[in-house]
C-alpha cells in the first residue's frame, strides 16, 4: 500500500499569498497518477488536478499542480477567499487507492 | 451531467449490517468508463476508500475492510449498493458515492450521508 503523507498539516496565510502544499509518497507513484482534491467544511470533495499536474475542467489556473515519483506539490498562487479549506491528495497508481491525511489552509 | 445520491438509514446499531444506495442520474452507468465508488470521512478526519464496482460487476475492495464490504449493482435502476457487516462505532463516518474514472480519480461525488453506529 502507498501511503501518502501531506505537509504541513496547517497553513495560515493570507489572501493573495502563494500557498505550497507537499505531498510525499511511501514509494514511487507511477505514470505520476496522483490527484488532488479540496474540501470546505461541511461540503464534498472537489475534484482538482490529475496525472499530478492537468486541472480538471472548470478549475482556475491559480491552482497547479507539479512533481513525479515520491514528492508532489500542489500550488495555489494567490490565494482567494473561497480557497481556504481542506486539500487531499490521492493517489491511483496502485490499489489500494490511498488519499492523504490533508493539509487544512487557514486564513491568518 | 451525471449526478450521484446517496440514500440508506442514518443510524445502525453496533454488530449489524450498515447498507447504503448510491443511484446515478444523468447518464447511463453502463459505460466503458463508468466505475462506482464508495469513501468514508469519518468525522473530523480524512478520506478513506473503501471499494470500487464495474457495472459488469467486477469489485475492488480495500484489504483493510474487504471481509466485511459487499458491493452491487443494479444497471436497470441505476444504483450502486455498499454493504458493510458487523459495525463498530469506528465505522461513524460520512459515505460518499462518487464516480471511479477508469479505476483512477473520483471525478464526480455525491453529497455524503452522515451514517452513526449507536445503540
Amino acid at each position: 500500500e502507498i501511503v501518502l503523507t501531506q505537509s504541513p498539516g496547517t497553513l495560515s496565510l493570507s489572501p493573495g499569498e502563494r500557498a505550497t502544499l507537499s505531498c510525499r509518497a511511501s514509494q514511487s507513484v507511477s505514470s505520476n497518477y496522483l490527484a488532488w482534491y479540496q474540501q470546505k467544511p461541511g461540503q464534498t470533495p472537489r475534484f482538482l488536478i490529475y496525472g499530478a499536474s492537468s486541472r480538471a475542467t472548470g478549475i482556475p489556473d491559480r491552482f497547479s499542480g507539479s512533481g513525479s515519483g515520491t514528492d508532489f506539490t500542489l500550488t495555489i498562487s494567490r490565494l482567494e477567499p473561497e480557497d481556504f479549506a481542506v486539500y487531499y491528495c490521492q493517489q491511483y497508481a496502485s490499489s489500494p487507492w490511498t488519499f492523504g491525511q490533508g493539509t487544512k489552509v487557514e486564513i491568518k | 451531467q451525471l449526478q450521484l445520491q446517496e440514500s440508506g438509514p442514518r443510524l445502525v446499531k453496533p454488530s449489524e449490517t450498515l447498507s447504503l444506495t448510491c443511484t446515478v442520474a444523468g447518464g447511463a452507468i453502463s459505460s466503458s468508463s463508468y466505475y462506482g465508488g464508495w469513501i468514508r470521512q469519518p468525522p473530523g478526519k480524512g478520506l478513506e476508500w473503501i471499494g470500487s464496482m464495474y457495472y459488469g460487476g467486477s469489485t475492488y475492495y480495500n484489504p483493510s475492510l474487504k471481509s466485511r464490504v459487499t458491493m452491487s449493482v443494479d444497471t436497470s435502476k441505476s444504483q450502486f449498493s455498499l454493504k458493510l457487516r458487523s459495525v463498530t462505532a469506528a465505522d461513524t463516518a460520512v459515505y460518499y458515492c462518487a464516480r471511479h474514472y477508469l479505476l483512477w480519480y473520483f471525478d464526480l461525488w455525491g453529497r455524503g450521508t452522515l451514517v452513526t453506529v449507536s445503540s
